[in-house]
């Protein structure tokens, strides 16, 4: 089974802070992914990354940026924590096919005081 | 604009009261159709992956199905531990490889 784990399931932080998030996948996937989830707005997308070192912007890259130094690790830094950016974070990863089905994380439910 | 619409956003049944829910989908060449499981809390659960038209997937009480235009998943007989919130997602001909395209959800209550 694939497996994505990130690095805390609650999270508690002041403004200004800066934020890491980790993922890491096990399968060897190419694709590693950064949503948010809010209520009523659905998933969307903050970045995404196809190989190591390599990232692009998603729908709602501000305030966001992201790390892949290593295939299975994607990080995702909030510089100046804000209480907008409270949310829960989901991270998932693919295997890089013509169709490619994402497998995600538990998530991490972050809030800024 | 690709786009997808999940309906109904709430769906409340009766244990072993059948029912179906809703993906409507516009995007320019259809890759893939996916259907998602999430609990409360927690992180989407991949449940099925739609590649054509006519195409259809089961799971236990799960029957997803594909047209040219939507998704419908069914849920025959359902039982409480069937709740959660349902999400369906496309992946499109154009665009940024791997990227997906996800619909609101739909959450559904099965009351014993």
């Amino acid at each position: 089974d694939v497996k994505v784990t990130q690095s805390s399931r609650y999270l508690v932080k002041r403004t200004g802070e800066k934020v890491f998030l980790e993922c890491v996948q096990d399968m060897d996937h190419e694709n590693m992914f950064w949503y948010r989830q809010d209520p009523g707005l659905g998933l969307r997308l903050i970045y995404f990354s196809y190989d190591v070192k390599m990232k692009e912007k998603g729908d709602i890259p501000e305030g966001y940026s992201v790390s892949r130094e290593k295939k299975e690790r994607f990080s995702l830094i909030l510089e100046s924590a804000s209480t907008n950016q409270t949310s829960m974070y989901l991270c998932a990863s693919s295997p890089g096919r013509e169709v490619d089905e994402q497998f995600f994380g538990p998530g991490t439910r972050l809030t800024v005081l | 604009e690709d786009q997808v619409t999940q309906s109904p956003e709430a769906l409340r049944l009766q244990e072993g009261e059948s029912s179906s829910l809703n993906c409507s989908y516009t995007v320019s060449g259809l890759r893939g159709l996916f259907w998602y499981r999430q609990d409360p809390g927690k992180g989407p659960e991949f449940l099925f992956t739609l590649y054509s038209a006519g195409e259809e997937k089961e799971k236990e009480r799960l029957k997803a199905t594909l047209t040219k235009k939507e998704s419908f998943l069914h849920i025959t007989a359902p039982k409480p531990e069937d709740s959660a919130t349902y999400l369906c997602a496309v992946q499109a001909g154009g665009g940024s490889q791997g990227n997906l395209i996800f619909g609101k959800g739909t959450k559904l209550s099965v009351k014993p």
